[in-house]
């Protein structure tokens, strides 16, 4: 099984800060990661696919980075509807797995 | 537009099974295949399997081979999940998602005596 190790696990920062995530793979991925958004009692959010396609309708300061292993998600300017908490999911074959979440809250 | 519309709420006892479903519409079940997700309260989610529904073919993560069951009708565009011997560490919302960013409601599902 591929693992998918998030970091941090927690951060606190404030409104206009730049806020970045990161996930590593146990192996190589390519570039088949996707990154999601969720608040507390609904299903998560695509927020990119692909490692660094950013799905429709949701804002450019999220972006995307990384392949093969390591893997970047970055907040441009942390807005007030931000903070949730955050997955990663590789997705190279059918058994997807998922990182382990970052929370983040406000400073 | 794409929809996937999970069954409601299930509370249930040790011991016992639950069935959930996951009705699609805005799409052919048969083209794609379907995960299951679960996630206890304050955790992260947790991948359970996946199922084809054109095949039938399955698979599963090594935790839940022998308890899960995940199976699809194409007929009513609804994927279906069986998780048997339930305990209280089976309490958790379970999801169904499509490739594509595409989730389910979530299921509430609750083990208790």
């Amino acid at each position: 099984d591929i693992q998918m190790i998030q970091s941090p696990s927690s951060l606190s920062a404030s409104v206009g800060d730049r806020v970045t995530i990161t996930c590593r793979a146990s192996q190589s991925i390519s570039v088949w990661l996707a990154w999601y958004q969720q608040k507390p009692g609904k299903a998560p959010k695509l927020l990119i696919y692909k490692a660094s396609s950013l799905e429709g309708g949701v804002p450019s300061r999220f972006s995307g980075s990384g392949s093969e292993t390591e893997f970047t998600l970055t907040i441009s300017s942390l807005q007030p509807e931000d903070f949730a908490t955050y997955y990663c999911q590789q997705y190279k074959s059918l058994w997807v797995t998922f990182g382990g979440g970052t929370k983040v809250e406000i400073k | 537009q794409v929809q996937l519309v999970q069954s409601g709420a299930e509370l249930k006892k040790p011991g016992a099974s639950v069935r959930v479903s996951c009705k699609a519409s805005g799409f052919t079940l048969s083209s794609y295949s379907f995960s299951w997700v679960r996630q206890a309260s304050g955790q992260g989610l947790e991948w359970m399997g996946w199922v084809t529904p054109n095949s039938g073919k399955t698979g599963y993560a090594q935790q839940f081979q022998g308890r899960v069951t995940l199976t699809a009708n194409t007929s009513t565009n609804t994927a279906y999940m069986d998780v048997r011997g339930l305990t209280s560490e089976d309490t958790a919302m379970y999801y169904c998602l499509r490739p594509g960013g595409y989730w389910g409601q979530g299921t509430p599902v609750i083990v208790s005596s």
